[in-house]
């Protein structure tokens, strides 16, 4: 039973755009949630976290955002640059180092 | 710091066989984690270890095991494998046993194990 979804296998944003993944997630005790971005051969490296007690949290070009009644976390991306282009998964804890992560959106940004 | 490695990075097998995988954490870091990746699943969760103790364990049978030493290098072990065990195999490390803000998990970059 998949706890993490990304709906979105692949997104198509042209560079200097906003890009928006979405999350949803079904486990009410998830408290922690992670952002990962992963390039082929590689593997993922954590982009962004937040609490569940924040509803945003913003890094530099990323900004997440957690919507707790609705179950529903986003990361946003602006603007976006090709270098962007990768995979991106969404994880979340509800406690401890157990991780759930999402099947991933692949995100292409077109110069 | 030098970051979370693992060998080998890429393995064949037969089915059948089995396999050790070695991860090696990042220094400092006590916890270490192991997942599993195929194509449309994601990562699955297969289980966690600090200071040298399981103390997480996903929905895998038992035909996967682990451990951890007391210089939390862990190795994971597949035995009787089959087909559908073919993968990538992640591990990641992290300071704590709690997750939370600057506990984040680093990955290394994955075993690529394929079984015929």
């Amino acid at each position: 039973d998949q706890q993490v979804k990304q709906n979105s296998p692949s997104l198509s944003v042209q560079e200097g755009r906003i890009s928006i993944l979405n999350c949803d997630y079904t486990n009410s005790m998830f408290d922690y949630f992670l952002w990962y971005k992963k390039y082929p051969a590689e593997g993922p490296t954590f982009l962004i976290s937040i609490s569940s007690i924040k509803d945003k949290n913003e890094d530099g070009r990323f900004t997440v955002f957690l919507n707790k009644s609705a179950k529903h976390l986003s990361l946003h991306i602006v603007p976006s640059q090709p270098g962007d282009s990768a995979v991106y998964f969404c994880a979340a804890s509800a406690t401890g180092n157990q991780f759930y992560f999402g099947t991933g959106t692949s995100l292409t940004v077109i110069p | 710091k030098a970051g979370v490695t693992q060998t080998p990075r890429y393995l064949i097998k037969t089915r059948g066989q089995q396999v050790t995988l070695s991860c090696s954490p990042i220094s400092g870091h006590r916890s270490v984690s192991w997942y599993q990746q195929t194509p449309g699943q994601g990562l699955q969760f297969l289980f966690e270890y600090f200071s040298e103790t399981q103390r997480n364990k996903g929905n895998f049978p038992g035909r996967f095991s682990g451990r951890q030493f007391s210089n939390s290098r862990s190795e994971m072990n597949v035995s009787t494998l089959e087909l559908g065990d073919s993968a990538l195999y992640l591990c990641a490390s992290s300071r704590l046993m709690t997750s939370g803000a600057n506990n984040e998990q680093f990955f290394g970059p994955g075993t690529r194990l394929t079984v015929l």
